[in-house]
């Protein structure tokens, strides 16, 4: 049984950079099965998909935020990241990491991680 | 590109069966049979309940299934329970620049 589990600090001031990493544990990280995603959810808010990368290291970005996306992956450590740069507090949200086995297939789910960003 | 359209709460008595729609447009429910549906408790990551519209993964009671028409994605629940009171998302995939969008969300009361 997969386990995915999200770490990064909690607070980001604005303007700087959240970095979040995901740790996955219990499968196959290499496998060209899946793909690794992000989703974010403001407090009290809705879902928002974010990207994922592939195991080749291709990724797909949301368009309103590929400006200051960057997604990689370290398969050493079986861990995939996320970094988004000049950050509001529109991106105050809940940030999922999760494996999916198409983009919008998503059977497997971190607990999730509060990152808030205030000065 | 703009959230697919849900109701924003849908409420049903134990027992009985309740729909929610997703409406979106030929650009997304409608063009492709590539949308999937989850179900959030308080506090808790999604967990998927429908993919390619009408697909159930294992593990899933068969009270949930999928349909859609034209550019109308619905998710029934049947012998509604207790349980099943959450939020519910529906995901499509779309030919705009963000690929994938989500649907606004529905709050499942169980009354």
């Amino acid at each position: 049984q997969v386990q995915l589990q999200e770490s990064g600090p909690g607070l980001v001031k604005p303007s700087q950079t959240l970095s979040l990493t995901c740790t996955v544990s219990g499968g196959s990280f290499s496998s060209d099965k899946y793909y690794w995603s992000w989703i974010r959810q403001p407090p009290g808010k809705g879902l928002e998909w974010i990207g994922y990368i592939y195991y080749s290291g291709y990724t797909y970005y949301n368009a309103s935020l590929k400006s200051r996306l960057t997604m990689s992956l370290d398969t050493s450590k079986n861990q995939f990241s996320l970094k988004l740069s000049s950050v509001t507090a529109a991106d105050t949200a809940v940030y999922y990491c999760a494996r999916a086995s198409d983009p919008i297939t998503i059977e497997d789910w971190g607990q999730g991680t509060l990152v808030t960003v205030s000065s | 590109q703009s959230a697919l359209t849900q109701p924003a709460s849908v409420s049903g008595s134990p027992g009985q069966s309740i729909t929610i729609s997703c409406t979106g447009t030929n650009s997304d429910v409608g063009g492709y049979n590539y949308v999937s549906w989850y179900q959030q408790h308080p506090g808790k990551a999604p967990k998927l309940m429908i993919y390619e519209v009408t697909n159930r993964p294992s593990g899933v009671s068969n009270r949930f299934s999928g349909s859609k028409s034209g550019n109308k994605a619905s998710l029934t629940i049947s012998g509604l329970q207790a349980e099943d009171e959450a939020d519910y998302y529906c995901i499509s995939y779309t030919s705009s620049s963000t690929p994938y969008v989500f649907g606004t969300g529905t709050r499942v009361s169980v009354l």
